[in-house]
């Protein structure tokens, strides 16, 4: 099974600064036949489901605001929220989707500071 | 627009069953590649297992958890996939999301159904 690693378990951002996670698998998600990173993020506020940000690692869903940014490739992949407001307060997860079992990262909390 | 709905959630007691399902619109559950994944509360998102697209010849992977206990299955007629759960345990309570891929999209999420297993 790919293990996904997300670092850090949470972080505290104040309004209108950078947050960044960092997501790690343990081989590669890049499939070299497209040329895809098959890692996505989401945004989970409590009682709510998982809500995709980004896809491809990098492929914004639509409708997500310009601010959600994913980039990396191959092992090591990043999520930034460029500037943070206060509705970004939630959990995020990364997902490997390259191989089954599907897996995901332990989740970050981003808070507001 | 792609969109999956759960139905089927409901509280049981331990050994019991019960059987979720995951109507689809917008694509095609025989061309996708479709899985269960369970949230516990408060807890992270656990993969439950997987069909593959009737091209890749429909068979079916579970994680250790449930293995032997759950089963997935599809109805291509009415375009849905099942979850028959069966000898809950307490350890199965859970929102149960159905997830669909179908490139180049990216993953499209039910809002989940809500199992509790307790006497």
């Amino acid at each position: 099974d790919i293990v996904m690693t997300q670092s850090p378990d949470s972080l505290a951002v104040s309004l209108g600064e950078r947050a960044t996670i960092n997501c790690e698998s343990s081989q590669s998600v890049l499939y070299s036949s497209n040329n895809k990173n098959y890692l996505a993020w989401y945004q989970q506020k409590p009682g709510q489901p998982p809500k995709l940000l980004i896809y491809w690692a990098s492929t914004r869903e639509s409708g997500v605001p310009d601010r959600f940014s994913g980039s990396g490739s191959g092992t090591d992949f990043t999520l930034v929220i460029s500037s943070l407001q206060a509705e970004d307060v939630a959990l995020y997860y990364c997902q490997q989707y390259y191989s089954i079992p599907v897996t995901f990262g332990g989740g970050t909390k981003v808070e507001i500071k | 627009e792609v969109q999956l709905v759960e139905s089927g959630g409901d509280l049981v007691k331990p050994g019991g069953a019960l059987r979720l399902s995951c109507t689809a619109s917008g694509l095609t559950v025989t061309n996708a590649w479709m899985n269960w994944v369970r949230q516990a509360p408060g807890k992270g998102l656990e993969w439950v297992g997987h069909i593959r697209t009737k091209i890749d010849g429909g068979t079916t992977d579970y994680a250790a958890p449930v293995k032997g206990r759950f089963t997935i299955s599809r109805d291509d007629s009415k375009n849905t996939l099942w979850l028959q759960m069966n000898s809950l345990k307490s350890e199965d309570t859970a929102v149960y999301y159905c997830t669909a891929l179908l490139p180049p999209q990216g993953p499209r999420w039910g809002q989940g159904t809500l199992v509790t297993v307790s006497s």
